[in-house]
């Protein structure tokens, strides 16, 4: 199977910076994407990963260990807006094509 | 340009109406994906087509039924549904399907509720 596990809840103060971890089975990795997506909305694409390493992008960076599974979402200079899910998804392939797999997502509450 | 549209952005049905839901990309991808979304969860595959052909139907029951008129269309029938299909729809496309390394792109998604 391909499961990826990240935390359920996260709280994190304005102006701070927090990390979301998630980790996956390695059979079959091909990567691994981050997606932000507020509550009713569309799910926007932050990143993805495919060797190891950081790799930022403004405020956000997102790391990958393949070797460990592992992978982290790291949100600097938090502010309010960044109140969202943080699901990370990795390609499966099953029956000759790909399906994309996500996490349950991670829910971070910015407060003041 | 990365943007997959969808309509309606919320639709209120009858368990004995037939409504769509149309979804629409012009960035040329072959990929174009059906995914149901209910509060709290992530988004559970539907449907995959790959270059106007479904490839992937993920044991989704029949009162459900897509359709892909070209390579920038994709619409989802709706019939007979229950109220606990009631959930947001999400439309996305990717360049391709048989290679890892794409993104999935994200429509803004249907807000569905089944009376």
């Amino acid at each position: 199977g391909q499961n990826i596990d990240q935390p359920t809840e996260m709280t994190a103060t304005e102006g701070a910076i927090v990390q979301i971890n998630c980790t996956y089975q390695t059979s079959g990795f091909n990567g691994l994407f981050w997606y932000q997506q507020h509550a009713g909305e569309a799910p926007t694409f932050l990143s993805y990963n495919v060797l190891d390493g950081l790799e930022e992008k403004g405020r956000f960076s997102s790391f990958l260990s393949r070797s460990k599974g592992y992978s982290y979402l790291l949100l600097k200079e938090l502010q309010m807006k960044d109140s969202a899910s943080y699901l990370c998804a990795s390609w499966k392939f099953s029956g000759g094509y790909n399906k994309l797999i996500f996490g349950a997502g991670t829910r971070l509450a910015v407060h003041p | 340009d990365t943007e997959v549209t969808q309509t309606p952005k919320h639709l209120v049905m009858g368990m004995t109406n037939k409504k769509s839901l149309k979804c629409e990309q012009h960035m040329g991808h072959r990929a174009m994906y059906w995914y149901k979304q209910k509060a709290k969860k992530p988004p559970e595959l539907m449907f995959v087509y790959s270059y106007e052909k479904l490839s992937i139907n993920e044991s989704v029951p029949s009162r459900f039924s897509p359709e892909c008129p070209n390579s920038s269309l994709l619409n989802l029938h709706l019939h007979a549904l229950q109220p606990e299909d009631s959930a947001l729809y999400l439309c996305a496309s990717s360049q391709d399907n048989d290679r890892s390394t794409d993104t999935q792109y994200f429509g803004p998604g249907t807000r569905l509720t089944v009376l």
